[in-house]
Parts: C-alpha cells; structure tokens; sequence
C-alpha cells in the first residue's frame, strides 16, 4: 500500500460548483498535514496546513480525520484558476521527510 | 525576488557531459533539499541539508553529488546521466528540518540526450 494515496483525476468541475477530494494514508503516526498546490510547470506551492480542528481560508477548508487516516480539502465556489493538482503531504516529527501524494488533478471549466 | 531561486530553468545534456544546478534562497532557512518530480509519480527526496551538513541521501545513484558550500546555497552536480534521469528537479528549503512546510524554487526541467 502507498503511503499516500490520492484520486489522479483530472476532476472536471464547472465554475461555481463546490469540489472535494481526499488523500488517504497508512502511517498512523503521522503528525503534520499540508496541501500544495501545483501550477503546471511551476512549482509545488504551500496552500495551507491542516490541524486536528480543521483548518478553513477563505473558499478552502482542510479537515483531518486520524480515525479513517485521511485527509480532505473542500472547494467553494470554484475559479477558473483554481485549476492545477493538489499535492497531499504528510511529515513525521521523528524524522525530516515529507511524503508526498502523487496528486490530484483539478480542472475548472468556464 | 523570489524566495527561493533556481538556474538554469531548462538543461538538455549529454549522457556523457557534466553540469551542475544551482539554487539559493533568501528566506534565512536552515534545511535545504533536492528533490526529483517525474512525471505522474509523487516528489521523490534525494537530498537533506540542514546547517550545511547533510542528513539525508535517500539511496541517490553517485552521479548527482551534491554540494551545500553554505545554508544559503545549495548544488546538485550531475555527470553521466541516464535518459531515466530526465525530470524536473526542485530545490526546497525550510526553516528547520522537523518535517514542517517547505518553499520551492521553480525547478530546472532536465532533459538528457
């Protein structure tokens, strides 16, 4: 099993729906949360963490769920340029690595 | 001026030629990383730098060796590389190395020959 999974997509969703997606993962013991954004050909860029109360900015909302090991992100009101893959992360505090999700593909269409 | 900086962009090499990638950041961070983004497949760390000593090599073939001269620059020399290697590499740093969020540079699209 990986240690992230993540749905490849793409998702194609029209403009103003609300979109979400998950990320399941199999190392109970980890400890920080993250999704990234990335453009394409540009690079991963940090779209928020994710705590244990859930975390929400703006039209976004993560929440974690340690119980079933997984991770969401929710989309209100979605825009043209909120099109790009969203990147599941996971770090341990025993070590330095993140690990990271294939991602998610996310299409917003006009 | 970007946080974290990366040359060149794009790089087409020989398998049998050596060249080198630079990155810098500006952010006052103590961990650096290389990473590897293929296409489809999930980032797959190569290297950790934190205080200019490295603390990862995630079982990197020798011929990228990396260089860390301080906690603000970072190399990734390459030479005789493999078609397979071709890839996007990203540079990252972090204000420590407790696996807590990171900053990318842009990356440089490899492409071996």
């Amino acid at each position: 099993r990986k240690e992230v999974e993540q749905d490849p997509g793409p998702f194609n969703v029209p403009e103003g729906a609300t979109v979400a997606f998950n990320c399941t993962y199999s190392n109970s013991a980890s400890q920080s949360f993250f999704w990234y954004r990335q453009d394409c050909r540009k690079e991963p860029k940090l779209l928020m963490s994710v705590y244990s109360s859930g975390n929400e900015d703006g039209r976004f909302t993560a929440q974690l769920n340690r119980a079933s090991q997984y991770i969401s992100l929710l989309i209100r009101d979605s825009k043209l340029s909120d099109s790009a893959t969203y990147l599941c992360v996971l770090g341990e505090n025993s070590n330095y690595q993140l690990i990271w999700g294939a991602g998610t593909k996310l299409i917003i269409k006009p | 001026e970007t946080g974290v900086t990366q040359t060149p962009r794009h790089l087409v090499m020989g398998m049998t030629n050596k060249k080198s990638l630079k990155c810098e950041q500006h952010l006052g961070h103590n961990a650096m990383y290389w990473y590897k983004q293929s296409a489809k497949k999930p980032l797959e760390l190569m290297f950790v730098y934190n205080f200019k000593e490295q603390t990862e090599n995630n079982s990197v073939p020798s011929r990228f060796s990396p260089e860390c001269p301080n906690s603000s620059h970072l190399f990734l020399h390459l030479h005789t590389l493999q078609p397979e290697d071709s890839a996007l590499y990203l540079c990252a740093s972090s204000q420590e190395v407790t696996g807590g969020s990171a900053f990318f540079g842009q990356g440089t699209r490899l492409t071996v020959v």
